[in-house]
């Protein structure tokens, strides 16, 4: 019972890095969603998709791209890593849209960016 | 601008004794509410939830009641246990896509 799990749990990068954050959810949910959290702001959603090979714009998609090639995968993906990027960024899944009762979160990602 | 609002970051409670936790929000398109808890280094479990066309819900000693008119919700835990220790977040929905939560608020359980 694996539910929604992230790779990497930590990492550390400099400025300008780029990165791809794995999401993995096992419950053959359609709706995944990626989310920041950071001191002060609550969760803010950066991108989401509603089923394989969609994608779409959250509240804070600058600076982020996301695939979802195949349906129990979404991938966040910073291609020039920038300070203001350092959070705690959260994967979630849902059977339908709204993640009402059906929605599963990762355990996060802290990232870093010196 | 934070349309979800946790003016509490803080609150401890006795063991034994009831727990209130409030939320409120701005934008009257909000059509779901949710609490999500949250422990060190995991991520947010679903806790309950109310639709805007009911006033309250109930789960055990978990009891969610909203206000629309003066757009306020709040979450009641009766009775409090140590094991009730997280961070909680109110979450509202708008459309079927996103949540907006709020910055949360930690509640410690003395026991």
């Amino acid at each position: 019972n694996a539910g929604v799990t992230q790779t990497p749990k930590f990492r550390v990068l400099k400025t300008g890095q780029s990165m791809t954050l794995l999401c993995a959810q096992d419950m053959n949910h359609e709706y995944m969603y990626w989310y920041r959290q950071d001191p002060g702001m609550g969760l803010r959603l950066i991108h989401y998709s509603v089923g394989e090979g969609t994608t779409a714009k959250g509240e804070v998609p600058d600076g982020y791209n996301v695939s979802r090639l195949k349906k129990q995968n979404f991938l966040l993906g910073l291609e020039s890593a920038a300070p203001s990027q350092t959070s705690v960024y959260f994967c979630a899944s849902s059977r339908t849209g709204g993640l009402s009762t059906e929605a599963f979160f990762g355990q996060g990602t802290r990232l870093t960016v010196v | 601008d934070q349309q979800v609002k946790q003016n509490s970051p803080s609150l401890s409670v006795q063991e034994g004794r009831i727990s209130i936790l409030n939320c409120d929000y701005t934008n009257s398109m909000f059509d779901y509410f949710l609490w999500y808890k949250k422990y060190p280094a995991e991520g947010p479990t679903f806790l309950i939830s109310i639709s805007s066309i009911k006033d309250k819900n109930e789960d055990g000693r978990f009891t969610v009641f909203l206000n629309k008119s003066a757009k306020h919700l709040s979450l009641h835990i009766v009775p409090s246990q140590p094991g009730d220790s997280a961070v909680y977040f109110c979450a509202a929905r708008s459309g079927a896509n996103n949540l907006f939560f709020g910055t949360g608020t930690r509640l410690t359980v003395i026991p």
